[in-house]
Protein backbone atom coordinates (compact mmCIF):
# COMPACT_ATOMS: atom_id res chain seq x y z
CA UNK A 1 0.00 0.00 0.00
CA UNK A 2 1.00 3.55 -0.87
CA UNK A 3 2.31 5.62 2.41
CA UNK A 4 1.59 8.51 3.84
CA UNK A 5 2.25 11.73 1.51
CA UNK A 6 3.65 14.96 2.49
CA UNK A 7 4.81 17.78 0.63
CA UNK A 8 7.16 20.31 0.03
CA UNK A 9 10.03 18.18 1.70
CA UNK A 10 11.91 21.56 3.18
CA UNK A 11 10.44 24.99 2.98
CA UNK A 12 12.43 27.83 4.51
CA UNK A 13 10.64 31.19 5.11
CA UNK A 14 10.84 34.81 6.73
CA UNK A 15 9.45 35.05 10.30
CA UNK A 16 5.88 36.95 9.91
CA UNK A 17 5.44 34.60 6.76
CA UNK A 18 2.70 32.18 6.00
CA UNK A 19 3.48 28.76 5.16
CA UNK A 20 1.09 25.58 4.07
CA UNK A 21 1.76 21.48 4.51
CA UNK A 22 0.09 19.04 2.59
CA UNK A 23 -0.66 15.61 3.69
CA UNK A 24 -2.77 12.69 2.47
CA UNK A 25 -2.70 10.02 4.27
CA UNK A 26 -3.18 6.27 3.76
CA UNK A 27 -6.37 5.03 1.87
CA UNK A 28 -8.93 4.21 4.07
CA UNK A 29 -7.44 5.70 7.28
CA UNK A 30 -10.25 7.69 9.19
CA UNK A 31 -7.50 8.99 11.52
CA UNK A 32 -5.22 11.80 10.59
CA UNK A 33 -2.65 13.24 12.72
CA UNK A 34 -0.47 16.25 12.85
CA UNK A 35 2.57 16.25 14.99
CA UNK A 36 6.02 18.72 15.39
CA UNK A 37 8.60 17.44 16.30
CA UNK A 38 11.59 19.99 17.02
CA UNK A 39 15.19 18.91 16.32
CA UNK A 40 16.81 16.54 19.44
CA UNK A 41 13.15 16.08 20.86
CA UNK A 42 9.87 13.21 19.96
CA UNK A 43 7.27 13.89 18.15
CA UNK A 44 4.49 16.69 19.59
CA UNK A 45 0.84 16.28 19.07
CA UNK A 46 -0.74 19.46 17.59
CA UNK A 47 -4.19 17.90 16.11
CA UNK A 48 -6.21 15.03 15.24
CA UNK A 49 -8.98 14.49 13.10
CA UNK A 50 -11.31 11.37 12.68
CA UNK A 51 -12.53 11.64 9.20
CA UNK A 52 -13.31 15.24 8.53
CA UNK A 53 -13.75 16.31 12.63
CA UNK A 54 -11.48 17.59 15.00
CA UNK A 55 -10.89 15.50 18.06
CA UNK A 56 -8.07 16.87 19.84
CA UNK A 57 -6.78 20.21 19.01
CA UNK A 58 -5.66 21.49 22.65
CA UNK A 59 -1.68 21.40 21.81
CA UNK A 60 -2.61 23.41 18.47
CA UNK A 61 -1.48 26.57 19.04
CA UNK A 62 -4.66 28.51 17.38
CA UNK A 63 -3.46 32.05 16.91
CA UNK A 64 -1.14 31.02 14.47
CA UNK A 65 -2.06 27.25 13.51
CA UNK A 66 -5.32 25.98 11.53
CA UNK A 67 -5.79 22.41 10.27
CA UNK A 68 -8.28 21.40 8.04
CA UNK A 69 -9.46 17.86 6.14
CA UNK A 70 -12.19 18.42 4.06
CA UNK A 71 -13.61 15.39 2.96
CA UNK A 72 -11.71 13.60 5.33
CA UNK A 73 -8.79 12.77 2.93
CA UNK A 74 -6.22 15.01 2.60
CA UNK A 75 -5.12 17.64 5.24
CA UNK A 76 -3.66 21.12 5.29
CA UNK A 77 -1.78 22.32 8.14
CA UNK A 78 -1.26 26.18 8.33
CA UNK A 79 0.93 28.35 10.15
CA UNK A 80 0.60 32.41 10.14
CA UNK A 81 2.41 34.34 11.13
CA UNK A 82 5.38 32.00 11.28
CA UNK A 83 8.12 32.66 14.30
CA UNK A 84 11.62 31.71 14.82
CA UNK A 85 10.73 29.02 17.24
CA UNK A 86 8.13 27.46 14.93
CA UNK A 87 11.30 25.85 13.06
CA UNK A 88 10.71 22.30 13.12
CA UNK A 89 10.07 19.11 11.01
CA UNK A 90 6.34 19.00 10.60
CA UNK A 91 4.98 15.36 10.76
CA UNK A 92 1.47 13.38 8.89
CA UNK A 93 0.09 10.52 10.12
CA UNK A 94 -2.47 8.24 10.01
CA UNK A 95 -4.00 5.25 11.36
CA UNK A 96 -7.52 3.07 10.72
CA UNK A 97 -9.00 4.07 13.83
CA UNK A 98 -7.97 6.51 16.40
CA UNK A 99 -7.75 3.39 19.18
CA UNK A 100 -4.65 0.91 19.87
CA UNK A 101 -3.44 1.07 16.15
CA UNK A 102 -0.50 1.92 15.57
CA UNK A 103 0.11 5.66 13.38
CA UNK A 104 2.22 5.19 10.11
CA UNK A 105 4.35 8.39 9.34
CA UNK A 106 5.07 10.02 6.20
CA UNK A 107 9.07 11.83 6.24
CA UNK A 108 7.82 14.97 6.43
CA UNK A 109 8.33 18.50 5.96
CA UNK A 110 11.13 20.52 7.59
CA UNK A 111 10.70 24.04 8.14
CA UNK A 112 13.29 26.62 8.85
CA UNK A 113 12.12 30.04 10.28
CA UNK A 114 14.85 32.83 9.86
CA UNK B 1 0.95 15.54 33.91
CA UNK B 2 1.81 12.99 31.50
CA UNK B 3 5.34 12.05 30.46
CA UNK B 4 7.72 9.69 28.10
CA UNK B 5 11.11 9.62 29.48
CA UNK B 6 14.01 7.08 28.57
CA UNK B 7 16.35 5.82 30.54
CA UNK B 8 19.61 6.70 28.63
CA UNK B 9 19.84 9.33 25.29
CA UNK B 10 22.74 7.20 23.61
CA UNK B 11 23.61 3.76 23.15
CA UNK B 12 26.05 2.32 21.92
CA UNK B 13 26.87 -1.03 21.18
CA UNK B 14 29.12 -3.73 18.94
CA UNK B 15 27.33 -4.98 15.53
CA UNK B 16 26.67 -8.35 16.43
CA UNK B 17 25.44 -7.91 20.17
CA UNK B 18 21.84 -7.35 21.60
CA UNK B 19 20.84 -3.65 22.16
CA UNK B 20 17.85 -2.90 25.07
CA UNK B 21 16.45 0.33 25.15
CA UNK B 22 14.30 1.67 28.04
CA UNK B 23 11.54 3.78 28.67
CA UNK B 24 9.69 5.09 31.71
CA UNK B 25 5.29 6.54 31.48
CA UNK B 26 3.89 8.19 34.20
CA UNK B 27 0.39 7.51 33.15
CA UNK B 28 -0.92 4.69 34.62
CA UNK B 29 -4.07 4.67 32.55
CA UNK B 30 -2.10 4.07 29.86
CA UNK B 31 -3.44 0.70 27.65
CA UNK B 32 -1.05 1.03 24.30
CA UNK B 33 2.40 0.97 23.70
CA UNK B 34 4.56 1.36 21.10
CA UNK B 35 8.27 1.44 19.93
CA UNK B 36 9.53 3.39 16.83
CA UNK B 37 12.73 3.82 14.82
CA UNK B 38 13.25 6.90 13.40
CA UNK B 39 16.28 6.93 10.61
CA UNK B 40 17.49 10.90 9.61
CA UNK B 41 15.29 12.62 7.51
CA UNK B 42 12.16 10.28 7.81
CA UNK B 43 9.20 9.83 9.78
CA UNK B 44 9.13 7.35 12.85
CA UNK B 45 8.29 3.79 11.46
CA UNK B 46 6.37 1.22 13.46
CA UNK B 47 8.47 -1.52 15.07
CA UNK B 48 6.25 -3.34 17.43
CA UNK B 49 3.15 -2.40 19.64
CA UNK B 50 1.66 -4.67 23.06
CA UNK B 51 -1.40 -3.91 24.97
CA UNK B 52 -1.58 -3.56 29.01
CA UNK B 53 -3.50 -6.92 28.86
CA UNK B 54 0.39 -8.31 27.13
CA UNK B 55 3.59 -8.68 29.22
CA UNK B 56 5.46 -9.40 26.30
CA UNK B 57 5.87 -9.98 22.67
CA UNK B 58 8.31 -10.86 19.89
CA UNK B 59 8.56 -9.48 16.60
CA UNK B 60 11.21 -9.96 14.11
CA UNK B 61 14.63 -9.94 16.13
CA UNK B 62 12.71 -7.75 18.08
CA UNK B 63 10.97 -8.28 21.67
CA UNK B 64 9.10 -5.79 23.48
CA UNK B 65 8.78 -6.06 27.52
CA UNK B 66 6.19 -4.48 29.49
CA UNK B 67 5.93 -3.63 33.61
CA UNK B 68 2.59 -1.83 34.29
CA UNK B 69 3.81 -2.21 37.98
CA UNK B 70 6.73 0.34 37.81
CA UNK B 71 5.67 1.55 34.84
CA UNK B 72 8.22 0.22 32.40
CA UNK B 73 8.86 -0.38 29.12
CA UNK B 74 11.75 -2.04 27.19
CA UNK B 75 12.76 -2.67 23.49
CA UNK B 76 15.04 -5.40 22.84
CA UNK B 77 16.81 -5.80 19.57
CA UNK B 78 18.98 -9.32 19.36
CA UNK B 79 21.86 -9.33 17.03
CA UNK B 80 22.22 -5.79 16.47
CA UNK B 81 22.83 -4.50 13.15
CA UNK B 82 23.83 -1.24 11.31
CA UNK B 83 21.07 -0.61 9.91
CA UNK B 84 19.54 -0.54 13.36
CA UNK B 85 21.01 2.62 13.71
CA UNK B 86 18.80 5.50 14.25
CA UNK B 87 16.84 6.81 16.71
CA UNK B 88 14.05 5.21 18.90
CA UNK B 89 11.04 6.00 20.13
CA UNK B 90 8.26 4.80 22.70
CA UNK B 91 4.47 5.98 22.90
CA UNK B 92 1.68 5.46 24.62
CA UNK B 93 -1.81 5.78 24.43
CA UNK B 94 -4.38 7.19 26.67
CA UNK B 95 -6.58 9.87 25.43
CA UNK B 96 -3.24 10.76 22.50
CA UNK B 97 -0.28 9.57 21.36
CA UNK B 98 2.90 10.85 23.56
CA UNK B 99 6.11 10.39 22.46
CA UNK B 100 9.24 9.81 24.81
CA UNK B 101 12.54 12.59 23.75
CA UNK B 102 13.99 9.39 21.56
CA UNK B 103 17.28 7.38 22.14
CA UNK B 104 20.07 7.10 20.13
CA UNK B 105 21.08 3.77 19.02
CA UNK B 106 24.98 3.75 17.06
CA UNK B 107 25.93 0.53 15.94
CA UNK B 108 29.70 -0.10 15.65
CA UNK B 109 31.21 -2.64 13.14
Amino acid sequence: EAGVAQSPRYKIIEKRQSVAFWCNPISGHATLYWYQQILGQGPKLLIQFQNNGVVDDSQLPKDRFSAERLKGVDSTLKIQPAKLEDSAMYLCASSPTSYNSPLHFGNGTRLTVT
Amino acid sequence: GESVGLHLPTLSVQEGDNSIINCAYSNSASDYFIWYKQESGKGPQFIIDIRSNMDKRQGQRVTVLLNKTVKHLSLQIAATQPGDSAVYFCATRHSDMRFGAGTRLTVKP
